[in-house]
């Protein structure tokens, strides 16, 4: 296995665009995580999925902030319009929900808005 | 999910053992121990975790305190590609679902020649 994909690796974007990320998990994990990780605050958890339906979504920062998960082997994190403040490294994670096993990452997406 | 405390940074001379503490004085009985790590620019990357008793990787050692409340992670011989920071996590574990994975600040450990 290829491991977590996620793309694009870079992102650049003015601000006031729309940003779509994409994540696809491990082929058989059926929990995916969202992450954001800037200096300030460090790695956040903004959501995660069990069976492609989201359980916490409390890390989601605001309205402009949506993901979803329409299949296993797909997700999309929506940035809507993008702001300068959402510059981050993305991340996104998959585990096997049978017992809580380890997460695998994805290298993660860089964002920048100008 | 019970609230880790670690230290904000540590040094370690190659070759020597990384013994890395953390408390967790909160943690609940359902709630199990993990370790992740992150070297710069990449994406987290799991270590080991653990209940009660102390568990032993290809990776490291995780050693629990009989009260659950402190653990330490140990790279036995740290090598300058072990240099990252060090993630104590707590979290709850349910039969068939995942739970939250939630990260602090954890250590950030420099190995140095």
């Amino acid at each position: 296995d290829a491991g977590v994909i996620q793309s694009p690796r870079h992102e650049v974007t003015e601000m006031g665009q729309e940003v779509t990320l994409r994540c696809k998990p491990i082929s058989g994990h059926n929990s995916l995580f969202w992450y954001r990780q800037t200096m300030m605050r460090g790695l956040e958890l903004l959501i995660y999925f069990n069976n492609n339906v989201p359980i916490d979504d409390s890390g989601m920062p605001e309205d402009r902030f949506s993901a979803k998960m329409p299949n296993a082997s797909f997700s999309t994190l929506k940035i809507q319009p993008s702001e300068p403040r959402d510059s981050a490294v993305y991340f996104c994670a998959s585990s096997s929900a049978a017992w809580n096993t380890e997460a695998f990452f994805g290298q993660g997406t860089r964002l920048t808005v100008v | 999910d019970a609230k880790t405390t670690q230290p904000t940074s540590m040094d370690c001379a190659e070759g020597r053992a990384a013994n890395l503490p953390c408390n967790h004085s909160t943690i609940s009985g359902n709630e199990y121990v993990y370790w992740y790590r992150q070297i710069h620019s990449q994406g987290p990357q799991y270590i080991i975790h653990g209940l009660k008793n102390n568990e032993t990787n290809e990776m490291a050692s995780l050693i629990i305190t009989e009260d659950r409340k402190s653990s330490t992670l140990i790279l036995p011989h740290a090598t300058l590609r072990d240099t990252a920071v060090y993630y104590c996590i707590v979290r709850v574990v349910t039969t068939g679902t995942a739970s939250k994975l939630t990260f602090g600040t954890g250590t950030r450990l420099q190995v140095t020649l």
